[in-house]
């Protein structure tokens, strides 16, 4: 298996424009995780979806983020419009959760985000 | 609320012994877990242990575990240069999916 595959890597944007982050999980798993992290605020869990069905928003910072997953296999996350405060790597980690799993998650490489 | 809280740096010497300690608040996590993260990369679970368990032991690393006092700690024997990361202490808190991650402890390995 490929792992956990974000797209892009890289992304660098002007201060307004929308961003688009894209994640395919690890096939067979039915969690999906997006963080975003920082220097400034370390790891902080943005939202995760189990069966495509987001279950905690919570970490959501603004109603300039939205998260979106259609399909077992894919998930967006979009920020629109983007600010330089959002500057930051984002990571997208999937798990096969189970009450008698240890539920290890499985992160992909991240996409590091600059917004100017 | 759930939280975990560790230190954020550490440095050690190369060959000696590295302690990274954690605490954290829900009393009811089942698993807790250290993930490794190297530069560039995503985090990689490292090792894990079970709430019943009070230590585990996987080659270099030892986990010890006290229940009474929500701490974790990971020992990592025999320091290298490759073990230079963030690592994360982690717990599964009540919800089945959900993975609550503390702030990371840089570890540093000097000469």
């Amino acid at each position: 298996d490929a792992g956990v595959i974000q797209s892009p890597r890289h992304e660098v944007t002007e201060m307004g424009q929308e961003v688009t982050l894209r994640c395919k999980p690890i096939s067979g798993h039915n969690s999906l995780f997006w963080y975003r992290q920082t220097m400034m605020r370390g790891l902080e869990l943005l939202i995760y979806f189990n069966n495509n069905v987001p279950i905690d928003d919570s970490g959501m910072p603004e109603d300039r983020f939205s998260a979106k997953m259609p399909n077992a296999s894919f998930s967006t996350l979009k920020i629109q419009p983007s600010e330089p405060r959002d500057s930051a790597v984002y990571f997208c980690a999937s798990s096969f959760s189970g009450t008698r799993s240890y539920n290890e998650q499985f992160f992909g490489p991240g996409t590091r985000l600059t917004v100017l | 609320g759930e939280d975990v809280e560790q230190s954020l740096f550490l440095s050690v010497r190369e060959g000696d012994s590295s302690v990274i300690n954690c605490t954290y608040t829900d009393s009811s996590s089942t698993y807790l877990y250290w993930y490794k993260q190297e530069p560039g990369a995503g985090l990689q679970l490292l090792t894990y242990i079970f709430s019943n368990m009070d230590m585990k032991q996987d080659q270099r690393l030892t986990v010890l575990l006290n229940k009474k006092d929500k701490h974790l700690s990971l020992r990592i024997a025999d320091t290298q240069t490759g073990d230079s990361a963030i690592y994360f202490c982690a717990e599964r808190g009540s919800s089945a999916s959900k993975i609550i991650f503390g702030s990371g402890t840089r570890l540093s390995i000097r000469p």
